[in-house]
């Protein structure tokens, strides 16, 4: 069964400091893609950033960046120099194809407090 | 730009109401899906359907059905709400495949009393 961990519930920093949020998956797929999205208060749930299983390079986008290690199974997204912006509830997901359908799963979701 | 528009922010109903949920999607996309969240669970799939008038159930059905007559709309219907159904409901839709991206509605925040 699939399954996406984010064993972090809350997470508050100060503005500025780095902080890491962490996701284990679980899959017995070759092929699958992993996503983390935000939600800001507004609820709108908004795509970050999309890896395959194929491929392990880590990625940065501006203060953003991801950690994908195949042989722990697991999805980290670091934020550097925090700011109070950053504040959401971030979700990290799996997908795959199920009975012809794509189906994403969902870890319980972090919520990220940046305080000024 | 990418839009997916869900009917209502707010809901408030009364336990046995037949309740409606709309969602609209200008992408021509060919999946759209329901999620449940509540705190703690993150999102849940409901319901989600490939094409029009297909629907396919995800892993919390109960309780709940689909309608997908058009395209672009997705309907949530709660038959008879309960309290137990007092949640937050995400609309999604996106191209076929595992690898394409989802893209969500900001929410309906449903309240059963």
């Amino acid at each position: 069964a699939q399954k996406v961990t984010q064993a972090q519930t809350e997470i508050s920093v100060v503005e500025k400091e780095d902080v890491t949020l962490d996701c284990v998956y679980e899959t017995r797929d070759t092929t699958y893609y992993l996503f983390w999205y935000k939600q800001p208060p507004s609820g709108e749930l908004v795509f970050l950033i999309r890896r395959n299983s194929f491929d392990e390079q880590n990625e940065i986008s501006g203060r953003y960046s991801w950690n994908f290690q195949k042989s722990t199974s697991s999805f980290n997204f670091t934020i550097t120099a925090s700011q109070v912006v950053d504040s959401a509830v971030y979700f990290c997901a799996l997908s795959s194809i199920i009975q012809g359908a794509q189906k994403l799963v969902f870890g319980q979701g972090t919520r990220l407090t940046i305080n000024p | 730009d990418v839009k997916v528009t869900q009917s209502s922010r707010y809901l408030v109903k009364r336990t046995g109401e037949k309740v409606f949920l709309e969602c609209v999607q200008d992408m021509d996309h060919e999946n759209m899906f329901w999620y449940r969240q509540d705190p703690g669970l993150g999102l849940r799939l409901i319901y989600f359907s490939y094409d029009v008038k297909m629907k396919e159930k995800g892993d919390i059905p109960e309780g709940y059905s689909v309608s997908r007559e058009k395209k672009e709309r997705f309907s949530l219907i709660l038959e008879s709400a309960s309290t137990n159904q007092t949640s937050m409901y995400l609309c999604a839709s996106s191209l076929f495949g595992a690898k394409n991206i989802q893209y969500f509605g900001a929410g309906t925040r449903l309240s059963v009393l």
